[in-house]
């Protein structure tokens, strides 16, 4: 089993809340990932990070923010959110050399 | 074009049927390549990693063809269980962005009937 962990599992939020999704690993692993999944849709990626203090954008434009300051610790925040912001966010982490992805079980947002 | 093509199916067949899903992926640097299983409203798990010789575990087979740049998965003697979704996981050079990263292809769905 991977060791990711992600918080909330779900959230039912009003309109215009600031949120922030947790993810942690215990792994150590470098490279840390947030996709979006809506249900029956692919996965999207939104945010990656190859390391303390480095953050890119993905390929799907979000109006979420991440922060990576420890290496176990990669949250997302979103400073306003909005009913098009409802979907499901999955963390994940890579295993150097193999490449191989290990995912959190996903934070469910609804916001009203 | 996408980078990661996957036929999204649904594949229905019954029970102990045999099903191959393909993959196909734009860049010819591709560097690693994996199968993902996906069941509903739950996150990836890893099925299996696919090796340039192919490899097999138990009733799944997975292989390469990096000439037509196209991965495999073929799984014999379907059960029940087996019904979800299957991503195609490609570590490989965009030609988009000009970098590295894992693409997921929008998957595969597979139902097996009773």
């Amino acid at each position: 089993e991977a060791d990711i962990y992600q918080t909330p599992r779900y959230l039912v939020i009003g309109t215009g809340k600031k949120i922030t999704l947790e993810c942690s690993q215990t792994m150590g692993h470098d490279k840390m990932y947030w996709y979006q999944q809506d249900p029956g849709m692919e996965l999207h990626l939104i945010h990656y990070s190859y390391g303390v203090n480095s953050t890119e954008k993905g390929d799907l434009s979000s109006e979420s923010t991440v922060s990576r300051i420890r290496t176990e610790h990669f949250p997302l925040t979103l400073e306003s959110a909005r009913p098009s912001h409802t979907s499901q966010y999955l963390c994940a982490s890579t295993k150097p050399v193999t490449g191989e992805l290990f995912f959190g079980e996903g934070s469910r947002l609804t916001v009203l | 074009r996408k980078e990661v093509e996957q036929d999204p199916g649904p594949f229905n067949v019954p029970e102990g049927a045999t099903v191959a899903f393909n993959c196909t992926y734009s860049n010819s640097a591709s560097q690693s390549f994996f199968w993902y299983r996906q069941d509903c409203r739950k996150e990836p798990k890893l099925l299996m990693s696919v090796y340039s010789s192919g490899n097999e575990d138990g009733r799944f087979t997975a292989q390469l063809n990096r000439a037509s740049q196209y991965i495999s998965l073929l799984i014999r003697d379907s059960k029940l269980s087996d019904s979800a979704t299957y991503l195609c996981v490609v570590n490989l050079l965009s030609m988009d962005t000009g970098r590295r990263a894992l693409t997921f292809g929008s998957g595969t769905r597979l139902q097996v009937q009773p």
